[in-house]
């Protein structure tokens, strides 16, 4: 099975700063990855697929980028609305696998 | 719109038998795979099985293996999932979520069901 990682697990950051999550596969993944953001009591919430493709009517605040092992989510400027759990798919396999997620919190 | 709703969650006794529905709308149900994830209270998410757009394909989580079953009704664009010998580790929200294919990332989920298996 393909592990993934992410980090940092959980972050503090202030409306209007930019944040990084990153997410590894334990071996290549070419570009099989999604990033979703989900909130309490919420199912997730599909953002970037194919690894740098945004979401149709996600707001272009939102990024991704990467290929292989090795893929980054960012956020240019946080909103308020923005504060929720962020989880990476890789879907070049089964079992599909997701990373542990990344909690952002507000500072 | 696009609409994905679960239904069939509740409390169960571990070995004991569940069936979990969902409703597809506002989609062309029988041209997608479908997929169930589960999230444990409190815990990350869990990909569990996926079955193709025709039903002819299927993949499992080995920790559901010889457990659950995913099938498809297109007639009733109505996806299942059969889910016997409970345990208490099972116990989760389940969502269902569909996929262009079976080799593409899950777009819509629905609402999701909580499955509680309890003593």
């Amino acid at each position: 099975d393909i592990q993934m990682t992410q980090s940092p697990s959980s972050l503090s950051a202030s409306v209007g700063d930019r944040v990084t999550i990153t997410c590894r596969a334990s071996q290549g993944i070419r570009n099989d990855l999604a990033w979703y953001q989900q909130k309490p009591g919420k199912a997730p919430k599909r953002l970037i697929y194919a690894a740098s493709s945004l979401q149709s009517g996600v707001p272009s605040r939102f990024s991704g980028s990467g290929s292989g092992t090795e893929f980054t989510l960012t956020i240019s400027s946080l909103q308020p609305e923005d504060f929720a759990t962020y989880y990476c798919l890789q879907h070049t396999n089964y079992p599909r696998t997701f990373g542990p997620g990344t909690k952002v919190e507000i500072k | 719109q696009v609409q994905l709703v679960e239904s069939g969650g509740g409390v169960v006794q571990p070995g004991r038998s569940l069936r979990l529905s969902c409703a597809a709308s506002g989609f062309t149900f029988s041209s997608y795979a479908m997929h169930w994830v589960r999230q444990a209270p409190g815990k990350g998410l869990e990909w569990v099985a996926v079955i193709s757009d025709d039903g002819t394909n299927e993949y499992d989580a080995d920790s559901v293996k010889g457990r659950f079953t995913i099938s498809r009704d297109n007639s009733k664009n109505t996806l299942h999932l059969q889910m016997n010998s409970l345990r208490l580790e099972d116990t989760a929200v389940y969502y269902c979520a569909r996929a262009v294919t079976v080799v593409h990332a899950f777009d819509i989920w629905g609402q999701g069901t909580l499955v509680t298996v309890s003593s």
